[in-house]
């Protein structure tokens, strides 16, 4: 079975701290997503990478930005985090075409 | 641009009657369309998809959707409901002009639907 993990599952950091949040998965999937989800509110895409190093601003990008050195993991970093970055985010990649699969997500709270 | 609107955010009703979440959806081309799952404290799962041909879709867990282009809906359905099935359903489009499998996402806000034992 295929396997998303998130680190951490939790986070609480300061405004202005720096943040990495990571995602990982075991199928070497070349493509990889990071969204935010808020309270009433659907997902929103922050960043798609198609493989290594090569990533695409997705609907929500500002006040982000990620990097992929291996397949594998997939990192969202905010850098000087605000108290609107508060939010549940979640990894996903696809299971098969046009499915996607999501991680477990990542609630990150910024006082 | 292309949009999604859920306009029920909250549905509840009682085990054994029928469900149905409704979705419209604004794009110009041909959509790909998908209803997700997530269970309180979880995270998202797939239910169905609908990419091309025959309109009525059927996906995991006894559910099914139907794709009618006359007024851009994909409404999810299920009957009869169990006290189970009591989540939040999202519906989400991908614009088949983005390039194959893109997986660039647009979803809708959700809907909450609450079934009673």
């Amino acid at each position: 079975d295929m396997k998303v993990t998130q680190m951490p599952r939790y986070l609480i950091k300061r405004m202005g701290e720096n943040v990495l949040l990571e995602c990982g998965q075991d199928m070497s999937h070349e493509t990889m997503y990071w969204y935010r989800q808020d309270p009433g509110l659907g997902l929103q895409l922050i960043y798609i990478s198609y493989d290594v190093d090569s990533n695409s601003e997705g609907d929500i990008p500002k006040g982000y930005r990620v990097s992929r050195k291996k397949r594998e993991h997939f990192s969202l970093i905010l850098d000087s985090a605000k108290t609107n970055q508060t939010s549940v985010y979640f990894c996903a990649t696809p299971l098969s075409s046009y499915e996607q699969y999501f991680g477990p997500g990542t609630r990150l709270t910024v006082l | 641009a292309q949009s999604v609107d859920q306009p029920d955010a909250h549905v509840t009703l009682s085990e054994g009657a029928s469900l149905e979440l409704r979705c419209s959806y604004s794009y110009s081309a041909a959509p790909y369309l998908f209803w997700y799952v997530q269970y309180p404290g979880q995270s998202l799962q797939f239910l169905l998809k609908y990419i091309t041909g025959d309109t009525v879709v059927k996906g995991t867990k006894g559910f099914e959707a139907e794709f009618r282009k006359s007024n851009s809906s994909f409404n999810l359905k299920k009957s009869p409901a169990h006290w189970s099935d009591s989540a939040k359903y999202f519906c989400a489009l991908e614009g088949s002009n983005t390039g194959a499998n893109t997986g660039k996402l647009t979803f809708g806000h959700g809907t909450i639907l609450r079934v009673h034992p």
